[in-house]
């Protein structure tokens, strides 16, 4: 498919696990956001990549949330001890360039229990 | 820092009667301004966005907007609903034309036959 992929589509973890969210970009984008969306709202920016920097990570809320891009083309958002204010549906979205349209993927609904 | 209501969380429009959904949002500049729609099962979608110039903006769908700076508003329009339009739309703001946005809490949108 030619659209940003996010995986799993569902992740259901016990309070204090790890998770990894993956997400796929549209191949050629080299801007890579994450975004999360708790229920009945709106997203919430999380973190920026231009290639394989992060260029702005001031939307993670503390130090247990991380997000890597190796290679500039996947990236994977980690959270560490997991707390049930954490679950929400994290949406990932690539741009070609930092200034033009962001695509948007269909996002992971974590639920923490 | 910027921030964007949407002071409707739910409207009901008749299908074929006309839509307008409001955004206001707090900046001490002009923004650049986006309306996305978010359906179930599929990732957010950018209906358009305006930077500069004609205050009035043609998106897709057959959706418009207005900028208005002396109400510091971005209403959304749409002449004829169709029920396809039933969804959940987001208005956003980002300060620096880039995709660091920053969403209102959304509008959902029922559409009777």
């Amino acid at each position: 498919g030619a659209g940003v992929s996010q995986t799993p589509s569902n992740k259901v973890t016990e309070k204090g696990k790890y998770v990894e969210l993956r997400c796929d970009p549209i191949s050629g984008h080299t801007a890579l956001y994450w975004y999360r969306q708790s229920l009945g709202q709106g997203p919430e920016f999380l973190i920026y990549f231009q290639g394989t920097g992060a260029a702005d990570d001031s939307g993670l809320p503390n130090d247990r949330f991380f997000a890597v891009r190796p290679e500039g083309s996947v990236s994977t958002l980690k959270i560490q001890r997991t707390e049930r204010g954490d679950s929400a549906v994290y949406l990932c979205a690539s741009s070609r360039t930092e200034y033009t349209e962001a695509f948007f993927g269909q996002g992971t609904r974590l639920t923490v229990v | 820092a910027q921030s964007v209501t949407q002071p409707d969380i739910h409207i009901t429009v008749s299908e074929g009667a006309s839509l307008e959904l409001r955004c206001n949002y707090s900046y001490g500049a002009t923004p650049y301004l986006f309306w996305y729609v978010q359906s179930p099962g599929q990732g957010l979608q950018l209906l358009l966005k305006y930077f500069s110039g004609d205050t009035l903006v043609q998106g897709i769908k057959g959706f418009e907007a207005e900028f208005k700076r002396s109400q510091s508003s971005f209403n959304l329009r749409k002449p004829s609903v169709h029920w396809s339009d039933a969804a959940e739309y987001f208005c956003a703001v980002d300060v620096a034309a880039g995709n660091k946005l920053t969403f209102g809490g959304g509008t959902r949108v029922l559409v009777k036959p």
